[in-house]
């Protein structure tokens, strides 16, 4: 059973759109939500995280919405690029313990 | 900034032999995680180690070992390896909360 779900699981903006990827999960004890973002054949690289006492970061083009009653979050990528065409995961933390991933959504932006 | 290391890049194993997948962490992380990943599919949870001393463990196979050294570097130990074990394999480390991904291991089996 998936503890994170996320969607979509494939994503086409054009350049300049805005790409929206949505995750929720149901266990509680989760206090850490980090973005990754992962080419074909390398590591998922930190984006960017958020910890569930804050509704809203942001960082320079991507920002997560956090909503802790739904069990909700989501990335929003501003101004999408062809460079930021890649896989991102969402992710959930309890208490310092490991990463569960979400099942990833493929994004591809197209020029 | 030093990143996770993990060696070897790629490796190419046949069915039954046995295979030692190595990580480096980022220097002063405490935490080390090893991650399974089959194509187009989302990480999956290995085994985590904090301070030397396994901390969790995940869908790893009764086939497979990880162990922490001294030196904080980890070593992810795969025999009698099968087909459905090609994949990459990636390891993290982590200080608090935030976890860096090394580049990952293209395991073959063939």
């Amino acid at each position: 059973q998936q503890q994170v779900k996320q969607s979509p699981q494939s994503l086409i903006v054009q350049k300049g759109g805005i790409s929206i990827i949505n995750c929720a999960y149901e266990n509680t004890a989760f206090d850490y939500f980090p973005w990754y973002q992962q080419f074909p054949g390398k590591g998922p690289a930190l984006l960017i995280a958020i910890r569930p006492d804050v509704s809203e970061k942001k960082e320079g083009r991507f920002t997560i919405s956090f909503n802790k009653s739904a069990k909700q979050f989501s990335l929003h990528i501003m101004d999408s690029q062809p460079g930021d065409s890649a896989t991102y995961f969402c992710a959930a933390v309890a208490a310092g313990n490991k990463l569960t991933f979400g099942g990833g959504t493929r994004v591809l932006v197209k020029p | 900034a030093a990143g996770v290391i993990q060696s070897p890049r790629h490796l190419i194993k046949e069915k039954r032999e046995t295979a030692t997948l190595k990580c480096y962490p980022i220097p002063r992380h405490d935490t080390v995680y090893w991650y399974q990943q089959g194509p187009g599919q989302d990480p999956q949870f290995l085994i985590s180690f904090y301070e030397k001393m396994q901390s969790d463990k995940g869908s790893i196979p009764d086939r497979f070992s990880a162990q922490q050294f001294s030196d904080y570097h980890s070593e992810l130990n795969m025999s009698s390896l099968e087909l459905g074990d090609s994949a990459l394999y990636f390891c993290a480390s982590s200080l608090d909360a935030r976890a860096f991904f090394g580049q990952g291991t293209r395991l073959t089996v063939v």
